[in-house]
């Protein structure tokens, strides 16, 4: 099978901008996860969805949403981009049988 | 809340010796999952091992294995004949069985193995 996918792997933006990136997980999971990495905070949850619907959210501003299709392909979305949400943003989609959430390679985001 | 402590940030070992890496975590749940990931310098974040709290047997994966100590709330992660391609960031997480995917992260730990 293939693994997770994200696009677009890196991205830069400015202050103010929105920016989307994408997941596709694996085929056949339904539930995808988003994953805010930076070097001062550490890897923290930004939220999940299951068969289009948000079932947990982490602690993050109402700039931070997202979104899942019915295929299951997910969008986060970042309105009015600030300096600090410069990160790596990981996706990654479970496998309901086992609870085992697999990882895509990441998007870099830099804000200038 | 449920969090995930790693005590060693740094740790450097030879290559062919074994390493343990350290983690404990607070939940007071008794249904979980444990896990290990490594992420290389590539970023990407890949599954290690995996162990479900309800059972009394230590998972093992190849030169990977985990010492699961519930009653302490202990998971630490021993790697067996290290290899230069084990160097990289490794992270323990936890999550709540059959609930939404959710993981906590522990801060991480860079394990260097130099030849």
């Amino acid at each position: 099978k293939a693994g997770v996918t994200q696009t677009p792997r890196y991205l830069i933006k400015t202050r103010g901008q929105q920016v989307t990136l994408s997941c596709s997980p694996i085929s056949g999971h339904r539930s995808v996860s988003w994953y805010q990495q930076t070097p001062g905070q550490g890897l923290q949850f930004l939220f999940e969805y299951f068969s289009e619907t948000q079932r947990n959210k982490g602690n993050f501003p109402g700039r931070f949403s997202g979104r899942q299709f019915s295929n299951s392909r997910s969008e986060m979305n970042v309105s009015t981009l600030e300096l600090g949400d410069s990160a790596l943003y990981l996706c990654a989609s479970t496998a309901v049988s086992t609870d085992t959430q697999y990882f895509g390679p990441g998007t870099r985001l830099t804000v200038l | 809340a449920q969090t995930v402590t790693q005590s060693q940030p740094e740790m450097s070992v030879q290559e062919a010796e074994t390493v343990t890496l350290s983690c404990t975590y607070d939940t007071s749940e008794s249904n979980y999952y444990l896990f290990w990931y490594k992420q290389p310098p590539s970023r990407q974040m890949i599954l290690v091992i995996r162990q479900e709290a309800y059972k009394q047997q230590n998972a093992t994966e190849n030169r990977f294995s985990v010492n699961f100590q519930k009653a302490a709330k202990s998971f630490s992660l021993k790697i067996s004949d290290s290899q230069l391609g084990d160097t990289a960031m490794y992270f323990c997480a936890f999550t709540l069985i059959q609930g939404a995917q959710k993981l906590v992260f522990g801060q991480g730990t860079r394990l260097t193995i130099n030849p």
